[in-house]
């Protein structure tokens, strides 16, 4: 079983839908969880980290956390084309300062 | 805030050459550095954690001989591809990390090129 698991998509929304990305991981002593947007050919960026239970909201972007049920997600509302990108979900080991990255859920919001 | 820069952005070199990456935080000390590789169209690849002032610590199949990580500063960290080989081609990328928490902050990456 892999650490932190993502469905690979493509995902595909039309533009102004939600998108919900999903991930599970492994390690029930994971205490922070972080997802990341990488462009094709870019570096991945910081886009949301959420460390208790519960929802976190930033803009167009809501992090999800279960930790009963060893799941995070990623809710982007009104979609947009230059949200088309890959989403990485990352979780920090429970005895360690280092992320374990899910292999990435692929994002395509169609105009 | 939290900006990461890498230097350069891309090079190309020859077999059996080396080359140094760098990887700065411009706007925070960074406790922790951490040096990545990613294949196109795979997953980011954890090479090595460094910490300033520290050995760094590789992962296991990475060869801390050839991959020469050096953490001077709370500001700097290098990567250092020695006798670089086409199969060392790759994406490399770094990322900062600082403080208690556990976000890092990624540098925009190397594309390195081994002709």
């Amino acid at each position: 079983q892999k650490e932190v698991e993502q469905n690979s998509g493509p995902l595909s929304v039309p533009e102004g839908a939600i998108a919900s990305l999903n991930c599970t991981y492994s390690d029930r002593g994971s205490q922070s969880f972080f997802w990341y947007r990488q462009y094709s050919g870019k570096s991945p960026e910081l886009i949301m980290f959420i460390y208790s239970n519960g929802d976190k909201e930033d803009g167009r972007f809501t992090a999800q956390l279960n930790k009963a049920s060893q799941y995070v997600s990623l809710l982007i509302r009104d979609s947009q084309p230059s949200d088309s990108a890959t989403y990485l979900c990352a979780v920090a080991g429970s005895n360690t300062g280092k992320l374990i990255f899910g292999q990435g859920t692929t994002l395509q919001v169609k105009p | 805030g939290a900006v990461v820069s890498q230097h350069p952005s891309w090079v190309i070199c020859k077999s059996g050459t080396s080359v140094k990456i760098e990887c700065r935080s411009l706007d925070f000390q960074a406790t922790t550095m951490f040096w990545y590789r990613q294949f196109p169209k795979q997953s980011l690849m954890l090479m090595a954690t460094s910490n300033e002032g520290s050995k760094a610590t590789y992962e296991q199949g990475v060869e801390k001989d050839k991959f020469l990580i050096n953490h001077a500063s709370l500001t700097l960290s290098t990567l250092t591809v020695t006798s670089a080989h086409p199969e060392d081609s790759s994406f490399y990328i770094c990322s900062a990390q600082g403080g208690a928490s556990y976000e890092q902050y990624f540098g925009p990456g190397t594309r390195l090129t081994v002709t």
